[in-house]
């Protein structure tokens, strides 16, 4: 049974880049054909897709974020990644990611502030 | 960005049957669109209950279904239990060159 853990700094000041990371246990991350999410949720408010991956490497972002956004894979290590750059106190949320969106981690908090 | 439409709230005795639907901003949803489904009660994460419209996973309780109804997705809870209290979100697929999805922003169901 496939189960993700997201890992990561739960602060990161103002304009800096967010990176975290999901690592997957269970399963191989690079088979199936599967892709590999992350979504978000700031506090009290409703979730927000941020973008995925494809065990091919290829991405598909959020149009409002993708400028802000990468995703990668670490075959090696069985983890996927997202880094999300220029952060300001509306990119605090918890953060999950997800295989396709049947399995999810259990989401990490990130504070933006100074 | 495109908006997900879902009914902010609603209230259903125990035993009883509630609708939740789920409207695209930009016209009738269809199964092209993906429709899924998911619930999340507090402080945990998301959990996925309908995938492509009507699909239950292995552990989707019976009485969730999915399906088109009208213009919209819908999710239908029959004999509603107390433990059904949640919050539902919908997820639509927006395909093209960006292929993207979007979340509703979510029906809070009560069990009163």
């Amino acid at each position: 049974q496939v189960q993700l853990q997201e890992s990561g700094p739960g602060l990161v000041k103002p304009s800096q880049t967010l990176s975290l990371t999901c690592t997957v246990s269970g399963g191989s991350i690079s088979s199936g054909n599967y892709y590999w999410s992350w979504i978000r949720q700031p506090a009290g408010k409703g979730l927000e897709w941020i973008g995925r991956i494809y065990t091919s490497g290829s991405t598909n972002y959020n149009p409002s974020l993708k400028s802000r956004v990468t995703i990668s894979l670490d075959t090696s290590k069985n983890q996927f990644s997202l880094n999300l750059t220029s952060v300001t106190a509306a990119d605090t949320a918890v953060y999950y990611c997800a295989r396709v969106f049947e399995t999810w981690g259990q989401g990490t908090l990130v504070t933006v502030s100074s | 960005q495109t908006v997900v439409t879902q009914e902010p709230s609603l209230t259903v005795s125990p035993g009883g049957t509630v609708t939740l639907t789920c409207a695209s901003g930009t016209g009738a949803v269809t199964s092209g669109y993906y429709p899924n489904w998911f619930q999340q009660k507090p402080g945990q994460a998301p959990r996925a209950l309908i995938y492509g419209t009507s699909n239950k996973y292995s552990w989707t309780p019976a009485r969730f279904s999915g399906s088109l109804l009208g213009d919209k997705a819908a999710l239908t809870l029959s004999g509603v239990q107390p433990e059904d209290e949640a919050e539902y979100y919908c997820l639509l697929y927006y395909g093209g060159a960006q292929g993207s999805w979007v979340f509703g922003g979510g029906t809070k169901l009560t069990v009163l």
